[in-house]
């Protein structure tokens, strides 16, 4: 069965509004999960490291002010894009390390689509 | 901070066939992973590397790793047309220690 759970899988917004993703990981508690997003026929960018009880860890060009991540429990990570853009549309997917070295699990993706 | 280098990009391969995908890697990286992405969908596990001379096989693919000449590759043995996805490896290591992917490899099987 699925190890890390995504929601929604798809969404569809106006320009200027708020979505949220979530990320939740559903067989053990984990300290840390990542968020990527990645644009059609690309690879897989990191985003940001989300980090229980305190501030995530944002990549190198990554609005930290737009791209809102919260991780207010062990198997709870969400993923905020603030004032959405057509730019922003992407597919986002969080992952997981699992409690065996080496795991890494990944949710289904979130299809972001801003009109 | 790591670099990981995939080639083909792109692999038109008859069903049958037999055929490698390289994924070269700059600096020391302490795991290297392969995933199976089908269009739409997110990543799919396939392997995890952990060691050097580490071999691991299912079904028809096979993967394995060399750290001293900083090299993975994943071997497709008889393609058939299920195979068809895009493949990507990604490794961990560099100064950031962040897992980092190849571009992928879109790997298609024609009857």
């Amino acid at each position: 069965g699925a190890v890390v759970s995504q929601h929604p899988s798809r969404v569809i917004c106006k320009s200027g509004t708020s979505v949220k993703i979530e990320c939740r990981s559903l067989d053990f508690q984990a300290t840390t999960m990542f968020w990527y997003r990645q644009f059609p026929k690309q690879s897989l960018m990191l985003m940001a490291t989300s980090n229980e009880g305190s501030k995530a860890t944002y990549e190198q060009g990554v609005e930290k002010d737009k791209f809102l991540i919260n991780h207010a429990s062990l198997t709870l990570s969400t993923l905020t894009v603030t004032s959405a853009h057509p730019e922003d549309s992407s597919f986002y997917i969080c992952s997981v390390e699992g409690a065996v070295t080496g795991e890494l699990f990944f949710g289904e993706g979130s299809r972001l689509t801003v009109l | 901070e790591l670099k990981v280098e995939q080639n083909p990009l792109f692999l038109s391969m008859q069903e049958g066939k037999n055929y490698t995908i390289y994924c070269n890697y700059s600096t020391t990286s302490d795991r290297l992973y392969w995933y199976r992405q089908d269009p739409g969908k997110s990543l799919e596990s396939l392997f995890v590397l952990l060691s050097n001379g580490a071999v691991k096989q299912e079904g028809r693919l096979m993967a394995s790793l060399d750290t001293k000449a900083r090299l993975s590759t994943l071997h497709i043995t008889a393609a058939v047309h299920d195979l068809s996805a895009t493949y990507f490896c990604a490794g961990i290591g560099g100064s950031n220690y962040k897992l980092t992917f190849g571009k992928g490899t879109l790997l298609t099987v024609n009857p």
